[in-house]
């Protein structure tokens, strides 16, 4: 079966810090990898997804960065963190070799709790 | 920007009751997808429901598609505590790439 990990689970960090959180998948392969960040009481905004190796879309112009560098293995970092940065970021995956290629359902990690202080 | 908006935004109702969601949406769609969130957790996906479906049902859950008024409506059944969560619409508009577009999501309380 397949699982998703994130970590740290919690993280708090001064502001112009730098960041990395970390997300592996186990169980498929070549999925596509997103990251989301959720503001308290909102929805998710999708910031980044990949759909192989070293390729990387942004959907938000912000100071976030994300790399992929393996299959399984996506990966949301920052040079200096801002306090608009806080929030919980959800690392998710879809398709891959175990699932249909017309199948788009998302499969969500726990999440990281980041503050900014 | 979002495409799935929820309604309503919270959502009070006892044990045994059935609780209804709304969801309406901008844009034509590949799929409208639902997902439920427990505070502080990941997201689980519900339900998948394709533009060419009208309704879907998985154990508790019916999912309608009214594609010509934009909407999705959630409907669970005989609500338990355990139900009590956030639950999010969201849409896929196929591009080759897989991407959602979440709501807000509707919180839902259901007391014993």
């Amino acid at each position: 079966s397949q699982t998703i990990h994130q970590w740290p689970a919690t993280l708090v960090q001064p502001v112009g810090s730098p960041l990395s959180l970390e997300c592996t998948v186990e169980g498929t392969s070549n999925p596509n990898l997103y990251w989301y960040r959720q503001a308290a009481g909102r929805g998710l905004q999708l910031l980044f997804y990949s759909v192989g190796i070293g390729q990387i879309s942004s959907e938000v112009p912000q100071n976030l960065s994300a790399s992929r560098p393996q299959d399984r293995q996506f990966i949301l970092s920052s040079k200096k963190l801002l306090l608009s940065d806080s929030g919980f970021y959800l690392c998710a995956w879809s398709g891959g070799t175990t699932l249909p290629s017309s199948y788009n359902e998302q499969f969500f990690g726990p999440g990281t709790r980041l503050t900014v202080l | 920007s979002q495409q799935g908006e929820e309604d309503p935004q919270a959502l009070s109702i006892q044990e045994g009751e059935n609780a209804t969601m709304n969801c309406s949406y901008k844009t034509s769609i590949n799929n409208l997808q639902w997902y439920r969130q427990n505070s502080g957790r990941g997201l689980v996906h519900l339900i998948l429901i394709r533009s060419n479906e009208r309704e879907k049902h998985s154990g508790r859950l019916r999912v309608t598609l009214d594609t010509s008024k934009k909407s999705s409506s959630l409907l669970i059944t005989a609500s338990r505590a355990a139900d009590t969560a956030s639950y999010f619409c969201a849409t896929a508009s196929y591009s080759g790439y897989s991407t959602l577009t979440f709501g807000k999501g509707t919180m839902l309380l259901v007391s014993p």
